[in-house]
């Protein structure tokens, strides 16, 4: 079945750590997203990416970064400069053009230690 | 910027009553709109899209409405049960293909 896995489900970050997480999709999709949710909010634009090795900034990029070298993945870096990383994470893809219906992973929860 | 509300926050209903779930936005040219289901620690499931030309769309016991020139769509679930508690969120298109989200709607629904 295709779909979009993010990996893993449950993430721990020690202070001043960078950590990784994984999306990847076998959609064939070009467009790629990661967004970030809290509880009581939207969700909020971190990275998307449109084409393979391209990508731009969403509305909150401070503390994060991203690749874009292949097709099927695009992981989002956490890194030590977010100084509010806890919350829950999810990646979505979607066929390239103006409102393409996004389909979403089932997310990552990360945590401060 | 595209900005979306949805009213209310949350709600609980008996089982077997019908769910009427609001979702306001401020730039009425729209291009569509898309409703999504989440269950708690999960992702978004896509539940329907409704273009812009349409007026309504429904799936099941679901039905999506959409006024352009009000600026609102509504959710309908008719015949509610347990399993439809959930968090309902809706998103439009805007810019360089972002989706401005509301904070969503928590469904419970009571057996």
């Amino acid at each position: 079945d295709g779909g979009i896995t993010q990996s893993p489900k449950y993430l721990f970050r020690k202070e001043g750590q960078n950590v990784t997480l994984s999306c990847e999709q076998n959609l064939n999709h070009d467009a790629m997203y990661w967004y970030r949710q809290d509880p009581g909010q939207g969700l909020r634009l971190i990275y998307y990416s449109q084409i393979v090795n391209d990508f731009q900034k969403g509305d909150i990029a401070e503390g994060y970064s991203v690749s874009r070298e292949k097709k099927e993945s695009f992981p989002l870096t956490v890194t030590s400069a977010q100084k509010n990383p806890t919350a829950f994470y999810l990646c979505a893809s979607s066929i390239q053009g103006f409102g393409q219906p996004q389909h979403f992973g089932d997310g990552t929860r990360l945590s401060i230690l | 910027k595209q900005e979306v509300t949805q009213i209310p926050a949350a709600l609980s209903v008996p089982e077997g009553e019908n769910l009427v779930l609001n979702c306001s936005f401020t730039d009425s040219a729209i291009y569509n709109l898309q409703w999504f289901r989440q269950d708690p620690g999960k992702g978004l499931t896509s539940l329907l899209l409704i273009q812009s030309s349409q007026r309504e769309q429904t799936s099941g016991r679901l039905n999506a409405s959409l006024d352009k020139s009000s600026g609102r769509s509504t959710l309908y679930i008719a015949a509610s049960q347990p399993g439809d508690s959930a968090t309902y969120l809706c998103a439009v298109p805007y810019g360089n293909n972002r989706l401005a989200f509301g904070k969503g709607n928590q469904v419970v629904v009571i057996p």
